[in-house]
Order: C-alpha cells, then sequence, then structure tokens
C-alpha cells in the first residue's frame, strides 16, 4: 500500500534551516510529483511547491523563494524539503503529499516545526 | 494568484440531514483539456487532510456516495446527502489550474 513517511518533529532557532524528508513506498517514485503543504497552529492550508520527481524540476510559490529548496532522491524514494532563514511565523506542520491528476491522493503525517528563541 | 473564496466558515450539521459547502474562484478553473482543476480535502481533528473529490466531481477512493461535488467555471460546491459522524472537520476547496496552487479559507463542519 502508499505510504508517505516524514522524518520527525524539530524545535529550531530563528535564522537556521530545517530539513524535512518524506519518504515514499508502494509506488513508483518518479511516476508522480511530490508537493509540499504547510499549517500554522489553528490556521488553514498552505502551497509552498512541488518537485517532479523524475526530472528534479520545481515550482515554488512566490512567497518561499529564495528560501525553499526541494530535493529528491530517487535511490532511497524520499524526497527533501529545506527551509532557511527560519521565522517565528514559520512554525508550522509541514506535509509531504503525492502528486498527479488526484493531488493530494496520499499524504505523510506532517511534523511540527516549531521555531522559538 | 487564484483566490478561492469559501463559504459558509461554519456550519453545523444535525445527523442524517444535509449541507452544503460553497467554493467560488477569482477566475475559471477550466483547463484547455476540459478538466476543472479544483479538488476537495476533509481534514479532520488531528489528521492529514484527506482528497474526497478531485477534478470538481470525482470521488476519491472510498469516499462513500452521499458526499459528491459539483459545479464549473468558476462555482463549485461539496454536497453530503445525510450527514455522519464522520463527517465532521474542515473541508478546503484547492485550485490546480495554475501555480501557485491555492486552497480556500475552509469550511468547519460540526454536529449540533
Amino acid at each position: 500500500q502508499v505510504q508517505l513517511v516524514q522524518s520527525g518533529a524539530e524545535v529550531k532557532k530563528p535564522g537556521t534551516s530545517v530539513k524535512v524528508s518524506c519518504r515514499a513506498s508502494g509506488y513508483t517514485f518518479t511516476d508522480y510529483y511530490m508537493h509540499w503543504v504547510r499549517q500554522a497552529p489553528g490556521q488553514g492550508l498552505e502551497w509552498m511547491g512541488r518537485i517532479y520527481v523524475k526530472s528534479g524540476g520545481t515550482d515554488y510559490a512566490q512567497k518561499f523563494q529564495g528560501r525553499v529548496t526541494m530535493t529528491r532522491d530517487t535511490s532511497i524514494s524520499t524526497a527533501y524539503m529545506e527551509l532557511t532563514n527560519l521565522r517565528s511565523d514559520d512554525t508550522a506542520v509541514y506535509f509531504c503529499a503525492r502528486g498527479g491528476e488526484r493531488l493530494g491522493d496520499y499524504w505523510g503525517q506532517g511534523p511540527l516545526v516549531t521555531v522559538s528563541s | 494568484d487564484i483566490v478561492l473564496t469559501q463559504s459558509p466558515l461554519s456550519l453545523p450539521v444535525t445527523p442524517g440531514e444535509p449541507a452544503s459547502i460553497s467554493c467560488r474562484s477569482s477566475q475559471s478553473l477550466l483547463q484547455s483539456n476540459g478538466k476543472t482543476c479544483l479538488h476537495w480535502y476533509l481534514q479532520r481533528p488531528g489528521q492529514s487532510p484527506q482528497l474526497m473529490i478531485y477534478l470538481a466531481s470525482n470521488r476519491a477512493s472510498g469516499v462513500p456516495d452521499r458526499i459528491s461535488g459539483s459545479g464549473s467555471g468558476t462555482d463549485f460546491t461539496l454536497k453530503i446527502t445525510r450527514v455522519e459522524a464522520e463527517d465532521v472537520g474542515i473541508y478546503y476547496c484547492m485550485q490546480v489550474l495554475q501555480t501557485p496552487f491555492t486552497f480556500g479559507g475552509g469550511t468547519k463542519v460540526e454536529i449540533k
């Protein structure tokens, strides 16, 4: 069965970086996009960007341009999202979601990243 | 960016009664290939979102047939014919026509 398993919760200081992983199983990793969506505490969903796993090509939301990098390692079916220069308002749950015509048919469990001094 | 406006913000419902959620887009979500690029998700408390409806009117795997999606262009509706306890949570619409993909603000469905 398809699964997306993400890395664990993190606590980071302002100005530092975080790298969240998303390990896929149960399907051909390179046949789909991987999207990243975040949710601040008590808030709605926000699309951050996507990576086309086969080529490594990316699309980022303008809001995160220059601070976000999405990569993948096809040898271990794992996608990564790195966010730099963290601020307190980056405190959120960060989800990965499988892309395709049925975007979001599978989601990771979403670790909480807390940015606090 | 495409703006999606959901209404209502909150929807108290009685079990067994119908419910309806609206999602309006700032521009048409009809793609040149004829597909309508609007999805619906349910996020139950403490859980990851779950795809309910894709491309405006197609039920995702495992979604009961009492839940349906309709609409075209800029106006979309998610309907539940008879609300059950498992339907509680926040429903989000999302446009996937153009990046940045965007979500509506969400509609919280709760049992009266």
